[in-house]
């Protein structure tokens, strides 16, 4: 099955600083590979997300690219700001394999004002 | 867009008791539901897969007659947590898929206390 492995655990920036946090996934067979924001006692809220057939996206601050190659993929936030401090997951799902949506470890993001 | 409903937001039972969590898909036909747990600063780990109709299939380590899956209609999933434990406190999380489309769209998760 899939396994998904997120770097790093915890991350820290200064307010105006990027940030980014990587993945990798195990499963070559995965298609879709979405981030997620969670707030304390909250459910995650989809960010951004990106298809196999696709190397890189970007919706504004955020943006997101994928190697399908080295099967990593990367979240990347510019300018941040202090409501940008969350935990931030990364996630991977093979359609092929019944569509199970698998988790990275999460991280959590402090942006320091 | 899509909705999931998920109720109770949180429950507080004795040990021993049995609790049902609810996740109704609002909008849309629910053709898979996912249920994930969640402990305090750690990541969703998914616990089953059910498809309407079809019983749930269970991942590894999760005990599936603890953990009562019933998937019965497209807009209606139920999660029983049967003789509950301490260690079962967690929040507990559903998320919706529909074949027709990619994406899945969560439930606002239930925090249960057992004591």
């Amino acid at each position: 099955g899939e396994n998904v492995e997120q770097h790093p655990s915890t991350l820290s920036v200064q307010e105006g600083d990027s940030a980014v946090i990587k993945c990798t996934y195990s499963d070559s067979a995965s298609n879709y590979f979405p981030w997620y924001k969670q707030e304390l006692g909250k459910r995650p809220q989809l960010i951004i997300d990106i298809r196999s057939n696709v190397g890189e996206k970007k919706d504004q601050r955020i943006a997101v690219t994928l190697n399908k190659t080295a099967k990593h993929f990367s979240l990347h936030i510019t300018e941040t700001q202090p409501e940008d401090s969350a935990v931030y997951f990364c996630a991977a799902i093979s359609y092929n394999q019944g569509g199970k949506l698998i988790f990275g470890q999460g991280t959590e993001l402090s942006v320091k004002p | 867009g899509a909705v999931v409903s998920q109720h109770p937001s949180w429950v507080i039972c004795k040990s021993g008791t049995s609790v049902k969590i609810e996740c109704r898909s609002l909008d849309f036909q629910a053709t898979t539901m996912f249920w994930y747990r969640q402990f305090p600063k750690q990541s969703l780990m998914l616990m089953a897969t059910s498809n309407e109709g079809s019983k749930a299939t269970y991942e590894q380590g999760v005990e599936k007659d603890k953990f009562l899956i019933n998937h019965a209609s497209l807009t209606l999933s139920t999660l029983t947590v049967t003789s509950a434990h301490p260690e079962d406190s967690s929040f507990y999380i559903c998320s919706a898929s529909n074949r027709d489309s990619y994406g899945y769209t969560f439930g606002s998760g239930t925090r249960l206390t057992v004591v």
